[in-house]
């Protein structure tokens, strides 16, 4: 049982390149999304998807773009990457009461 | 207005002593979830503890337990007989319109060391 999987774990980009994150859940969740984490200020919600085919805006959806075409997946779209968005990037998912996160992603923008 | 605050940003508490995290949190709705989480040094978020707000009794999980105290809408985490692998970073969340779907929210942390 994986859990919830993302990759990569590490990644550098350019300013102006796109990239996507990837995020798998193998729990048959219906309730998962994607977060930052920066330094002093916790984590903040991106995206999130109350099932397949439902996304919606969280705190602070600018520059990020996410699909939900199958329970299991929820990849997570970076349009022209900033410096702004050099972060720590966890997806999870939701079951009854508890949230799984993934690992996590480092990704650094220069 | 913040929708989770937590105080306290850094705490040290001795060994096998026990150990309050504060919480409070800000919303209009009347069912909502209220959770801990913790973050050691290796990164991983690690779930602790849920209350719901219906719920009457305050949620206990092994040396966990939530103080809920709805009308003052705070939700603190007691750890009893701390150990050295407490030491982390501890954050404080809620998920609000718990029936309809819908957002979570982080508070900022407090970090926890633990002293031998």
């Amino acid at each position: 049982n994986a859990g919830v999987t993302q990759t990569p774990k590490f990644q550098v980009l350019k300013t102006g390149q796109s990239m996507t994150l990837q995020c798998a859940q193998d729990m048959n969740h219906e309730y998962m999304s994607w977060y930052r984490q920066d330094p002093g200020m916790g984590l903040r919600l991106i995206h999130y998807s109350v099932g397949a085919g439902i996304t919606d805006q969280g705190e602070v959806p600018n520059g990020y773009n996410v699909s939900r075409s199958t329970t299991e997946d929820f990849p997570l779209r970076l349009l022209s990457a900033a410096p702004s968005q050099t972060s720590v990037y966890f997806c999870a998912s939701m079951g009854t009461y508890e949230q799984y996160f993934g690992p996590g992603t480092r990704l650094t923008v220069t | 207005a913040q929708k989770i605050t937590q105080t306290q940003p850094g705490m040290f508490v001795q060994e096998k002593e026990a150990v309050t995290l504060d919480c409070t949190y800000d919303t209009s709705d009347q069912s909502y979830g209220l959770f801990w989480y913790k973050q050691p040094s290796s990164g991983e978020m690690i779930f602790l503890i849920y209350q719901g707000s219906y719920d009457e009794q305050n949620a206990t999980e092994g040396r966990y337990s939530l103080n809920f105290q709805k009308a003052r809408k705070s939700a603190n985490l007691v750890i009893s007989a701390s150990q050295l692998g407490d030491s982390a970073m501890y954050f404080c969340a809620m998920r609000e319109g718990y029936e309809t779907g819908n957002q979570f929210y982080f508070g900022t942390g407090t970090s926890l060391t633990v002293i031998p």
